[in-house]
C-alpha cells in the first residue's frame, strides 16, 4: 500500500448502532498513526495518536487499535449518537518528520 | 489556549492578484503545516516548517509562497493562481515530535476566478 487508504467511503447507522472503519497505511515505515474528527464548518479534531503495535486507546464510546506490522488501525464508535456524525480522518506519519499523510476520511451519518 | 486562527475565512482572487493566508498560534508549536483539500480528496501536504525553517516542500508550484516569520504565525502568499487552485486550505500546528496531535484552523475557502 503507497497510499492511506479509509473504507468505508461513507457510512450511515442508526442511533445507538456500534460501527467501525479501516485505515490502511504503508507498513514499510511507521512512526506514528492520527486518528482525526471533522465536524461541518469547524476544523479537525485530533482523537488519538498511536505509535506501539498492538496499541488500544480509548476516548469515551471511541476506541481504536493498531496493528503497524499488517498496516491497518480501526477506529470504534460504541452506541453511536447523532452528535457523533462527522468525517473521520487518519494520517500515517513514517519516518518522525512531521510529514503527515492523511486518507480521504470515513463520512458517518448518524440518524436519530 | 488551544486554537489554530486561519484569516480570511474565505477569499475570492482573480488570476492577476496577490494575496495572503495568514495563520496563528499560540501554544508554542515549533511545526508548522499548510494543508490543500479538494471535495471528497484528501488533505493534501504542501509545506512543513520546523523551528521556522521549511522542512517539506511537496513540489508545491512557485504561485504558492510560504513564509513563517516567527515561531507563532504561518503566512501563504498567493500570486498568479489557476482556477484549479480553488480548494480549502488548512493551517496546523504541533509539536516537531511526530507522536503528538495536531491542532487546525477551520480553513480559508479559496476560489480563483
Amino acid at each position: 500500500i503507497l497510499n492511506v487508504e479509509q473504507s468505508p467511503q461513507s457510512l450511515h447507522v442508526q442511533e445507538g448502532d456500534s460501527t467501525n472503519f479501516t485505515c490502511s497505511f504503508p507498513s514499510s515505515n511507521f512512526y506514528a498513526l492520527h486518528w482525526y474528527r471533522w465536524e461541518t464548518a469547524k476544523s479537525p479534531e485530533a482523537l488519538f495518536v498511536m505509535t506501539l503495535n498492538g496499541d488500544e486507546k480509548k476516548k469515551g464510546r471511541i476506541s481504536a487499535t493498531l496493528n503497524t506490522k499488517e498496516g491497518y488501525s480501526y477506529l470504534y464508535i460504541k452506541g453511536s449518537q447523532p452528535e457523533d456524525s462527522a468525517t473521520y480522518l487518519c494520517a500515517s506519519d513514517p519516518y518522525n518528520n512531521n510529514d503527515m499523510r492523511f486518507g480521504a476520511g470515513t463520512r458517518l451519518t448518524v440518524k436519530p | 489556549d488551544t486554537e489554530v486562527t486561519q484569516t480570511p475565512k474565505h477569499l475570492v482572487m482573480g488570476m492577476t492578484n496577490k494575496k495572503s493566508l495568514k495563520c496563528e498560534q499560540h501554544m508554542g508549536h515549533r511545526a508548522m503545516y499548510w494543508y490543500k483539500q479538494k471535495a471528497k480528496k484528501p488533505p493534501e501536504l504542501m509545506f512543513v516548517y520546523s523551528y521556522e525553517k521549511l522542512s517539506i516542500n511537496e513540489s508545491v508550484p512557485s504561485r504558492f509562497s510560504p513564509e513563517c516569520p516567527n515561531s507563532s504565525l504561518l503566512n501563504l502568499h498567493l500570486h498568479a493562481l489557476q482556477p484549479e487552485d480553488s480548494a480549502l486550505y488548512l493551517c496546523a500546528s504541533s509539536q516537531v515530535s511526530g507522536n503528538t496531535e495536531a491542532f487546525f484552523g477551520q480553513g480559508t475557502r479559496l476560489t480563483v476566478v
